[in-house]
């Protein structure tokens, strides 16, 4: 079982529409977690990087949530647009040294007219 | 400032060939990280590379390995290529080693293995 699940798999929205993306993890105790916006044939963005106290972390459109207690992330974009369809990933790194990140396999979104 | 460049973009090997892969970081970064990215696994750590030296390793076969020269370029090399190294390839690089430094990605390398 992925220790780091995001739903759903994959979603389709309206341009100019709202929309949540989740994150549920089990992993721990993390540093941080991070949301990156991948494109088809590009590699990962960083969107958003969230240490365990924080709760909240906008960059634009974008905003992420965290809950440390129920290990819930959430990613919501506001007024999406075309250039919005992309695969999200979400990444949660672990404390106790070395590089240890754990992904997620993705939400791809689909911004449609 | 020019971004992570990884090179080939495209390669086709076949099975038990070997290959290598490139990755220049961005000016000034010195910590360089490889992942597998594939459909039904998701992205997955391969290693990390500070200062020449190997840092931090994932779970993957002594088949792949890798190096950091001195200006920080690296190379990932994998040998006895088998049909599930299908994959695409990223390196990302950030200014020094530590979970809390940004990582900037570059577009990878897409191998396909016959």
């Amino acid at each position: 079982k992925n220790q780091v699940e995001q739903s759903p798999q994959s979603l389709i929205i309206l341009e100019g529409k709202n929309c949540t993306l989740q994150c549920n993890y089990t992993v721990s105790p993390f540093s941080n977690l991070r949301w990156y916006k991948q494109d088809t044939g590009r590699g990962p963005v960083s969107l958003t990087i969230m240490t365990f106290s924080e709760n909240t972390k906008s960059n634009g459109r974008y905003t992420a949530t965290l809950d440390a207690d129920t290990k819930q992330s959430s990613l919501h974009i506001t007024a999406s647009q075309l250039s919005d369809s992309a695969s999200y990933i979400c990444v949660v790194i672990l404390t106790g040294g070395g590089n240890k990140l754990t992904f997620g396999t993705g939400t791809q979104l689909k911004v449609e007219l | 400032k020019a971004g992570v460049t990884q090179t080939p973009r495209y390669l086709i090997k076949t099975r038990g060939q070997q290959v290598t892969l490139s990755c220049s970081p961005i000016s000034g970064h010195r910590s360089v990280s490889w992942y597998q990215q594939t459909p039904g696994q998701g992205l997955q750590f391969l290693f990390e590379y500070f200062s020449e030296t190997q840092r931090n390793k994932g779970n993957f076969p002594g088949r792949f390995s890798g190096r950091q020269f001195s200006n920080s370029r690296s190379e990932m090399n994998v040998s006895t290529l088998e049909l599930g190294d299908s994959a695409l390839y990223l390196c990302a690089s950030s200014l020094t080693t530590g979970v809390d430094q940004p990582q900037h990605f570059g577009d990878g390398t897409r191998l396909s293995i016959l």
